[in-house]
């Protein structure tokens, strides 16, 4: 079945820095690939999302980027702000998502 | 709107006790989920509903035992839990399964079990 490995585990940055979270995946049929982010007591958020025939996509200061060929995907977050702080979540999907195990990612004002 | 609502919000149980969580969605989606997620650790599926019909069961214990009345609502019915079943339960849909739709998570309920 997939599997999925998530890096790094926790994660602190200066506000106005760029935050990475990079995750692998072991399923290559897996062609649907969702981030989330999950504050403290809250459900997580799908906050964006690339299918396999793409290899990037952006919305305002988070972009995510996906290379088939060797698997991985990564998460960036441009220009930290404090609210950015949250656990972030990546999956891969055929039929059910696989997430990763998780990232901390702490903004510091 | 991508509205998800689960309750009750908090729930405390004994283990003799029988309760139920309920989750609703007015999206018009046609495929419901229920996730347990422990502390620290990332959702796992438990149960996928596919047009009411429930299509996959990951091998969940029978004390857990999920029902999909109609499109919009999913219920998740708990009898003699255990302990170790403390957790929060999320709900969450999509358009249609198993294509690969986004899914949209719900709050949660977070259960105690003494």
């Amino acid at each position: 079945g997939e599997n999925v490995e998530q890096h790094p585990s926790t994660l602190s940055v200066q506000e106005g820095d760029s935050a990475v979270i990079k995750c692998t995946y072991s399923d290559s049929a897996s062609n649907y690939f969702p981030w989330y982010k999950q504050e403290l007591g809250k459900g997580p958020q799908l906050i964006i999302d690339i299918r396999s025939n793409v290899g990037e996509k952006k919305d305002q200061r988070i972009a995510v980027t996906l290379n088939k060929t060797a698997k991985h995907f990564s998460l960036h977050i441009t220009e930290t702000q404090p609210e950015d702080s949250a656990v972030y979540f990546c999956a891969a999907a055929t039929d059910k998502l696989i997430f990763g195990t998780g990232t901390r990612l702490q903004v510091f004002p | 709107d991508t509205e998800v609502t689960q309750t009750p919000k908090h729930l405390v149980m004994g283990m003799t006790n029988k309760k139920s969580l309920k989750c609703e969605q007015h999206m018009g989606h046609r495929a419901m989920y229920w996730y347990k997620q422990k502390a620290k650790k990332p959702p796992e599926l438990m149960f996928v509903y596919s047009y009411e019909k429930l299509s996959i069961n990951e091998s969940v214990p029978s004390r857990f035992s999920p029902e999909c009345p109609n499109s919009s609502l999913l219920n998740l019915h708990l009898h003699a839990l255990q302990p170790e079943d403390s957790a929060l339960y999320l709900c969450a849909s999509s358009q249609i399964y198993p294509d690969p739709y986004e899914q949209y998570f719900g709050p949660g309920t977070r259960l105690t079990v003494t």
